[in-house]
């Protein structure tokens, strides 16, 4: 079957760092996506992993483990535009992918 | 970068009516697109994946009837909800990869907000 979990929400200080984890089992698996909602908008793209290891683009990092099953996105210096859903999906082949429930970030000064 | 538009941006209709959503690749030909739907405070679900040329391959639980898709061209898939009602308002986003390019990213619409008074 296909499973993708994240926490459902989480609350971070504007300047901090914060790290939001995604554990998936897919039936099939090219790469795993991280992709930023802010509400009533359609997501927009922030990275795609397909090797094990850390990639960093700017503020934001995201990792994967392959054997574990496991990533993470890493935002850091945290800014109040960052308040969002972060949504960690599966690519599973054949093109599709597959969504988690997605994790509200809230930033406070 | 590659984009998809999505048209309309939102919608009104009576129930009992149906209602066509447009999903344009506007830059690369798209021979598979997604349909997705999204209610509040929820992520996306899958509906479909639609194939240009062929039939649309539906996610268990979606009913075929209902969600009309054609993808009669590289660059256009459309979703017809046919004769709606209320508890088919939600957020409707259709997606495509660009093959051809590096990250395999998949490029969404700016989605399609119904609502089915």
């Amino acid at each position: 079957g296909q499973n993708i979990d994240q926490p459902t929400e989480m609350t971070a200080t504007e300047g901090a760092i914060v790290q939001i984890n995604c554990t998936y089992q897919t039936s099939g698996f090219n790469g795993l996506f991280w992709y930023q909602q802010h509400a009533g908008e359609a997501p927009t793209f922030l990275s795609y992993n397909v090797l094990d290891g850390l990639e960093e683009k700017g503020r934001f990092s995201s990792f994967l483990s392959r054997s574990k099953g496991y990533s993470y996105l890493l935002l850091k210096e945290l800014q109040m535009k960052d308040s969002a859903s972060y949504l960690c999906a599966g690519d599973t082949g054949g093109f599709k992918t597959i969504f988690g429930a997605g994790t509200r970030l809230f930033v406070k000064a | 970068g590659a984009v998809v538009s999505q048209h309309p941006s939102w919608v009104i209709c009576k129930s009992g009516t149906s209602v066509k959503i447009e999903c344009r690749s506007l830059d690369f030909q798209a021979t598979t697109m997604f349909w997705y739907r999204q209610f509040p405070k929820q992520s996306l679900m899958l509906m479909a994946t639609s194939n240009e040329g062929s039939k649309a391959t539906y996610e268990q639980g979606v009913e075929k009837d209902k969600f009309l898709i054609n993808h009669a061209s590289l660059t256009l898939s459309t979703l017809t909800v046919t004769s709606a009602h209320p508890e088919d308002s939600s957020f409707y986003i259709c997606s495509a990869r660009d093959l051809q390019g590096n990250t395999g990213e998949l490029f969404f619409g700016e989605g399609s907000r119904l609502t089915v008074l």
